[in-house]
C-alpha cells in the first residue's frame, strides 16, 4: 500500500519569493509515480508535475520543480517566483506499480501575500 | 481539449433520498474514479473502474455503489443519503498506460439535510 504525508497544513509566502511544499511517501513497490496537483478556491484539480521513480533528473514545468530524493522518500514541490494566483490547496499524490489509483496526501494550503 | 464533466456543481438532498452523481469523460479513458474530499482529510477513494461493467472498492465504499454501463460514463449512487455523506465529490479519469495522470471533473458539492 502507498501512503503520502504532507506535514504542512498551511503556509504563507511573500509574492516573488520561492516556496517549498513538503511531501514524503511510503511504498514497497519498486516502480512508482509521484504527482502534484493544485486546487484553487474554484475547486477544480489541476495537474502540475510528474516524477517517475526511475527518472534520473528532477522534473520541472515552468515555475514548478519537483525535488525528488529517493533515498529519503521525499518529493517536495518548489514554486519559484510566487504569484498571487498560486494561492491554493496543493496535493501530493502517488501511484504504485502498474495501473493503480492515485493515493493523495491531505494537502497544504498555500497563501501568497502581496 | 480533454474534459471530465459532472452532472451538478451543487446538490441538496434530504436524508434517505437516493442520489445519483454522474460523470462523463470524452478522452476514451479506460479508468474512472470517484473521490470524496473533506477538509483536513484530503481526497479519499470511494470506487474505481478499469473497464465497462467493472468496479473495484476504494478506501471508503460503505454507503455507496457505482455503475459503469458505458466507457465514458461512471455513476456514483448513494442508496439512502445520510448527513455524513455531505461532502465534495470529485470524479476523475485516466489512461491505463503511461504514467496514468488523472484528469478531474469540476466536482459536486453535495449537502444532505
Amino acid at each position: 500500500a502507498q501512503k503520502i504525508t504532507q506535514t504542512q497544513p498551511g503556509m504563507f509566502v511573500q509574492e516573488k519569493e520561492a516556496v517549498t511544499l513538503d511531501c514524503t511517501y511510503d511504498t514497497s513497490d519498486p516502480s512508482y509515480g509521484l504527482f502534484w496537483y493544485k486546487q484553487p478556491s474554484s475547486g477544480e484539480m489541476i495537474f502540475l508535475i510528474y516524477q517517475g521513480s526511475y527518472d534520473q533528473q528532477n522534473a520541472t514545468e515552468g515555475r514548478y520543480s519537483l525535488n525528488f530524493q529517493k533515498a529519503r522518500k521525499s518529493a517536495n514541490l518548489v514554486i519559484s517566483a510566487s504569484q498571487l494566483g498560486d494561492s491554493a490547496m496543493y496535493f501530493c499524490a502517488m501511484r504504485g506499480l502498474g495501473n493503480t489509483p492515485l493515493v493523495f496526501g491531505k494537502g497544504t494550503r498555500l497563501s501568497v501575500i502581496a | 481539449d480533454v474534459k471530465v464533466t459532472q452532472s451538478s456543481r451543487y446538490l441538496v438532498k434530504r436524508t434517505g433520498e437516493k442520489v445519483f452523481l454522474e460523470c462523463v469523460q470524452d478522452m476514451d479513458h479506460e479508468n474512472m474514479f470517484w473521490y470524496r474530499q473533506d477538509p483536513g482529510l484530503g481526497l479519499r477513494l470511494i470506487y474505481f473502474s478499469y473497464d465497462v461493467k467493472m468496479k473495484e472498492k476504494g478506501d471508503i465504499p460503505e454507503g455507496y455503489s457505482v455503475s459503469r454501463e458505458k466507457k465514458e460514463r461512471f455513476s456514483l449512487i448513494l442508496e439512502s443519503a445520510s448527513t455524513n455523506q455531505t461532502s465534495m465529490y470529485l470524479c476523475a479519469s485516466s489512461q491505463s498506460s503511461g504514467y496514468n495522470e488523472q484528469f478531474f471533473g469540476p466536482g459536486t458539492r453535495l449537502t444532505v439535510l
